[in-house]
């Protein structure tokens, strides 16, 4: 089975840029997606096809690609933006999640 | 608007069963596959379980194989998830969710449900 390998805490100050890495095999042939999960709240879209942004996302959400890694990056990081962040990939018969990096914007 | 609605969540004991629903609205759901993702108490997020738009392809994660079932109504554009000989592990927030901006054919998560919460304890 496939896995998304993510770091478990980012911190930044409000204002600088925060960036998230998600690596693993499946991401050679999938495309990846990143989440935003705040306490209590569902997960919500931020990135889609590794760098398609939903609407209603604001720009300073943006996503790349290198090989086997995604990279969620976070431009001019505000207070709001503190929460999980999780990459997934849907495999072909299953879905893959990376652990979850949780994003500190102090 | 996209909304996808759980509802069935409670406290179950361990070897018991509980049937979760989700309803859909604001999109064609028949033209979509959709999935179960959970998220254990502090946890992670998890898939649960994969249904095609006309139901030709299923599947599940190997924690779940053999004990929950996953079906859909596209009539009722509904959702189900039927939980089986229930495990304390099996305790989390389930959220049904479906592609909607990019769809591979294969279990690509967009739009989520707020979750249902089951709980297995005796």
């Amino acid at each position: 089975s496939y896995e998304l390998t993510q770091p478990s805490s980012v911190s930044v100050s409000p204002g600088q840029t925060a960036r998230i890495t998600c690596s693993g095999d499946v991401l050679a042939k999938k495309y990846g997606r990143w989440f935003q999960q705040k306490p209590g709240q569902a997960p919500v879209l931020v990135i889609y096809k590794d760098s398609e942004r939903p609407s209603g996302i604001p720009e300073r959400f943006s996503g790349s690609r290198s090989g086997t890694t995604v990279t969620l990056t976070i431009s001019g990081a505000q207070v709001e933006d503190e929460a999980d962040y999780y990459c997934y990939s849907a495999a072909d018969n299953s879905g893959v999640f990376g652990g979850g990096t949780k994003l500190t914007v102090l | 608007e996209v909304q996808l609605v759980e509802s069935g969540g409670g406290l179950v004991k361990p070897g018991g069963s509980l049937r979760l629903s989700c309803a859909a609205s604001g999109f064609t759901f028949s033209d979509y596959s959709v999935n179960w993702v959970r998220q254990a108490p502090g946890k992670g997020l998890e898939w649960v379980s994969s249904i095609s738009s006309t139901t030709s392809y299923i599947d599940y994660a190997d924690s779940v194989k053999g004990r929950f079932t996953i079906s859909r109504d596209n009539a009722k554009n509904s959702l189900y998830l039927q939980m089986n000989s229930l495990r304390a592990e099996d305790t989390a927030v389930y959220y049904c969710a479906t592609p909607y901006y990019y769809d591979s054919s294969g279990p690509d998560l967009d739009y989520w449900g707020q979750g249902t919460l089951v709980t297995v304890s005796s």
